[in-house]
């Protein structure tokens, strides 16, 4: 089974941009999660999707946004970059019902605001 | 609020064993999740525990208690490639997010 997929791997943009990630999930998971990491910091939820829709949010503005795909695939939007918004993108995948088996994570987007 | 509680730094020297403790505050709590991360890696899922008690996979180890609101990832047999932050990591009814802690970066000297 393959695994958490995300591209890019590594991005700068400029302050005012806008940019979009991506995240393949792995193989068998229907749930989609999309977490900031900061240096030194743990995951921060942005934001969650399940069957295309949000299914749950963090304290992130409306600039963060994201979708879902009927292969459950995902992508997270972010408008009018800041400076703060530099971080480590993880996407993590997941199954309904399937705490106990975790968060599969990708490797995620360093993205840097200049 | 919503909050976890865990030490910001541990060190152990190999094959000693090492106990990293985590508080959490939230409503509606399901279950308690342990994940270890590399520098410039991804986090690893580890553990999960839902109930009371013990549970155990391999070397690592995790413990919940509701009632206290608390629980530990025992780390056994210390190796130099267990060097690595540690997240727990609780998920509560509402819509099954997770929410992480801090960290706690794990030093394993020869």
């Amino acid at each position: 089974e393959t695994g958490v997929t995300q591209s890019p791997t590594h991005l700068i943009k400029t302050r005012g941009q806008q940019v979009t990630l991506r995240c393949s999930s792995q193989s068998g998971h229907n749930t989609v999660s999309w977490y900031q990491q900061a240096l030194g910091q743990g995951p921060q939820f942005i934001f969650q999707y399940y069957r295309e829709e949000e299914n749950g949010r963090g304290n992130f503005p409306p600039r963060f946004s994201g979708l879902q795909f009927p292969n459950y695939s995902s992508e997270l939007n972010v408008n009018a970059l800041e400076l703060d918004d530099s971080a480590l993108y993880l996407c993590a995948s997941s199954f309904s019902g399937g705490e106990d088996y975790g968060y599969t994570f990708g490797s995620g987007t360093r993205l840097t605001v200049v | 609020g919503q909050s976890l509680e865990q030490p910001s730094e541990v060190t152990a020297v190999e094959g000693a064993i090492v106990q990293i403790n985590c508080t959490y505050q939230t409503s509606g709590f399901y279950g308690l999740s342990w994940y270890q991360q590399h520098d410039g890696g991804a986090p690893t899922f580890l553990s999960y525990n839902a109930l009371d008690g013990l549970e155990e996979t391999g070397r690592f180890s995790s413990f919940l208690s509701r009632s206290d609101s608390y629980g530990y990832l025992l780390l056994q047999e210390l190796q130099m490639k267990d060097s690595a932050s540690y997240f727990c990591a609780f998920t509560n009814t509402n819509a099954g997010k997770s929410t992480f802690g801090d960290g706690t970066t794990l030093t394993v000297k020869p």
